[in-house]
């Protein structure tokens, strides 16, 4: 079956970048998404890219994809404290959009 | 983004009581959404796809007589957890597809389910 994997933590000052990363197995995967979850909430659609690009910037969001490396990541530019949360990678094949969630990456950002 | 709501965000229940969880769309139709559990500190388990005006399609291991679905609307789809125990206190989180292809799913906000 598939599966997406994420390192579990990461730590950054206030105003560097954050790189988060995500391995998948699944190379029928049409869409790779970035969620974002604050504490207690639901999940926030950050961006997401399809499987035939290999970048996709939006603001302070740059993720890149290799797609024969199954590697996709997620760049958070000048990171702000408010940008402290875990954050999901996920990938949907079908049409309708099941998704399967990577295990997530805490982000925490230090002043 | 699409908004999608769910209610209640909090519920507490005694073993053996029966709790429905609503998943509304507010701004688009979807003949399908997605209902996802989370336990602590992991990630989201998939339980079932919802279908509008037909049956549910549940993972495998998701017990369909114990986590009802109805998706009566194409904007509504509950989930009730029938006779509920501890263990299955948790998080659940519905989600929605829309945009082009149905390439964004939109989340609820969850529902902190405390089963004593």
């Amino acid at each position: 079956g598939e599966d997406v994997e994420q390192s579990l933590f990461l730590s950054v000052r206030e105003g560097d970048s954050s790189v988060i990363n995500c391995t998948y197995t699944d190379s029928s995967s049409t869409y790779l998404y970035w969620y974002k979850q604050e504490p207690g909430a639901g999940l926030q659609l950050l961006t997401y890219i399809f499987s035939n690009m290999d970048m996709k910037q939006d603001q302070r969001l740059t993720v890149l994809l290799n797609k024969k490396d199954k590697h996709l990541s997620l760049r958070i530019a000048d990171t702000q404290t408010g940008d402290s949360a875990i954050y999901f990678c996920a990938e949907g094949t079908g049409g309708g959009n099941k998704l399967t969630f990577g295990t997530g990456t805490q982000l925490k950002v230090e002043l | 983004g699409a908004v999608v709501s769910q209610h209640p965000s909090r519920v507490i229940c005694k073993s053996g009581t029966s709790v429905k969880i609503e998943c509304r769309s507010l701004d688009f139709q979807a003949t399908t959404m997605f209902w996802y559990r989370q336990f602590p500190k992991q990630s989201l388990m998939l339980m079932a796809t919802s279908n509008e005006g037909s049956k549910a399609t549940y993972e495998q291991g998701v017990e369909k007589d114990k986590f009802l679905i109805n998706h009566a609307s194409l904007t509504l789809s509950t989930l009730t957890v029938t006779s509920a125990h501890p263990e299955d206190s948790s998080f659940y989180i519905c989600s929605a597809p829309t945009g082009t292809l149905n390439t964004e799913a939109f989340f609820g906000q969850g529902t902190r389910l405390t089963v004593v």
